[in-house]
């Protein structure tokens, strides 16, 4: 499978604890997006990576979220101190900058957090 | 898996029929569209996608028209199948790849055999 990969798919914890999903994108892809989505919702941005650079934080992303993409291929999102709001699907998805084929900007399947 | 969008517009059409689904888009800025299908527990899948300086564009099945004066896109799927049956999004985004996107609200296509 070369598709956009997450890790893990379903997360429960705890109000307070820290947690980590990790993402691993198209390897030839050098753009990595991370989202939110909320049931009844489109996906909403957080963050962007172009190689091990991010490039931009939605005001969404809270001081208690950190993004990272310390070599430029798999990304991690951790949450800090987890609050019930923070509960929804984070999806990861990649693409090329150069133009290219349009079905380039893949999503992968999405972590499912749920804070009890 | 659970649904997605339990609050979103529901078309519901009989099997063989065409289906029309619309968006409204907010950015007139925005010169790249894309819609995904999204099924329950799983991330966004692509679809079909257009640019602003094209009104109409067609793959296999569905066509995507793209009207700028009043923002606005449409998917249309021929022959609709049960396995179209899922939540619909049409994103935006300014340069044409490698942006980020801005998702609309979603419909959700239910296919009645």
């Amino acid at each position: 499978d070369t598709g956009v990969s997450q890790d893990p798919r379903h997360k429960i914890t705890k109000r307070g604890q820290n947690v980590t999903f990790r993402c691993d994108p198209i390897s030839e892809h050098n753009r990595l997006y991370w989202y939110r989505q909320t049931l009844g919702q489109g996906p909403e941005f957080l963050t962007y990576f172009q190689n091990e650079a991010q490039l931009e934080k939605s005001r969404l992303l809270s001081d208690r979220f950190s993004a990272e993409r310390p070599k430029g291929s798999f990304s991690t999102l951790e949450i800090q101190r987890t609050e019930q709001g923070d509960s929804a699907m984070y999806l990861c998805a990649s693409s090329l900058t150069r133009g290219g084929q349009g079905d380039g900007y893949t999503f992968g399947s999405g972590t499912r957090l749920t804070v009890v | 898996g659970e649904s997605v969008g339990l609050h979103l517009p529901t078309l519901s059409v009989q099997e063989g029929d065409n289906s029309i689904i619309n968006c409204a888009y907010s950015n007139s800025a925005s010169d790249y569209f894309i819609w995904y299908k999204q099924e329950s527990g799983k991330g966004p899948q692509f679809i079909i996608d257009i640019r602003s300086n094209m009104d109409k564009r067609q793959g296999q099945r569905v066509t995507v028209l793209l009207n700028k004066t009043v923002k606005h896109l449409s998917l249309q799927i021929a022959a609709t199948q049960p396995g179209d049956s899922a939540v619909y999004f049409c994103a935006e985004t300014r340069k044409w790849y490698g942006n980020k996107l801005v998702f609309g609200a979603g419909t959700i296509l239910r296919v009645k055999s």
